[in-house]
């Protein structure tokens, strides 16, 4: 079955380190979403890629950023950890831009920045 | 701007009925989703409206109002397991998702 994994889980970091969270997804889709989780928000979208080589701002991205070299997978990395950044992430795809077709979602990153 | 409000919690009995109710601006729309998320999970797709009226999938339904950006999830015979948060998201003209805080529902027995 398609599936998009999310490693790792859980992270510990200090402020300052770089970090990368992975997402790999199998559903061949070309849209991929990195958002961010926090208690009193809704989903708030950092980057998103609508195919190979391409990746946009979302509303929350600064200190982040990522890569698309291939369909399946959308790294995201935060340059300098900040605890601002202690949070939950999603990756998610969805299977074309202009579309309404729903968003698959991984089980998310917990990044604990100290 | 963009904003979507929905209740911040909920409580319902067991087999009962709730509806859960979100209000949208957004610069264009191309629709609404609700998605559902148990606590420590990934939200997971439930409906989407992009046509006046009600959706009905099994004990869920989902009705949308485009004139007075409203849109309500209805959840039929209540079961525990239902207990979760849900997402309501609208679609903008550029087709990016704009998300609710959610509403958290909590049955009681």
């Amino acid at each position: 079955d398609a599936e998009i994994t999310q490693s790792p889980r859980h992270k510990i970091t200090e402020t300052g380190r770089q970090v990368t969270l992975a997402c790999h997804q199998t559903w061949n889709h070309n849209n991929m979403f990195w958002y961010r989780q926090d208690l009193g928000h809704g989903l708030r979208l950092i980057h998103y890629s609508y195919g190979v080589q391409d990746t946009n701002k979302g509303e929350v991205s600064d200190g982040y950023s990522v890569s698309r070299s291939n369909t399946e997978d959308l790294p995201l990395t935060l340059e300098s950890a900040a605890s601002s950044q202690t949070s939950v992430y999603f990756c998610a795809s969805s299977e074309s831009a202009e579309s309404n077709t729903e968003a698959f979602f991984g089980q998310g990153t917990r990044l604990t920045v100290v | 701007g963009q904003n979507i409000d929905q209740p911040t919690e909920m409580t319902a009995t067991e087999g009962a009925i709730v509806q859960i109710n979100c209000t949208y601006q957004t610069s264009g729309f191309n629709g609404l989703f609700w998605y559902q998320q148990h606590a420590g999970e990934a939200p997971t797709f439930l409906s989407y409206n992009v046509l006046d009226g009600l959706e009905e999938k099994g004990r869920f339904s989902s009705f949308l109002s485009r004139s007075k950006g409203y849109s309500y999830l209805l959840l039929k015979e209540l079961q525990m397991k239902d207990s979760a948060s849900y997402l309501c998201a609208g679609l903008d003209s550029n087709y990016q998702l704009i998300w609710g805080a959610g509403t958290k529902l909590i049955i009681k027995p």
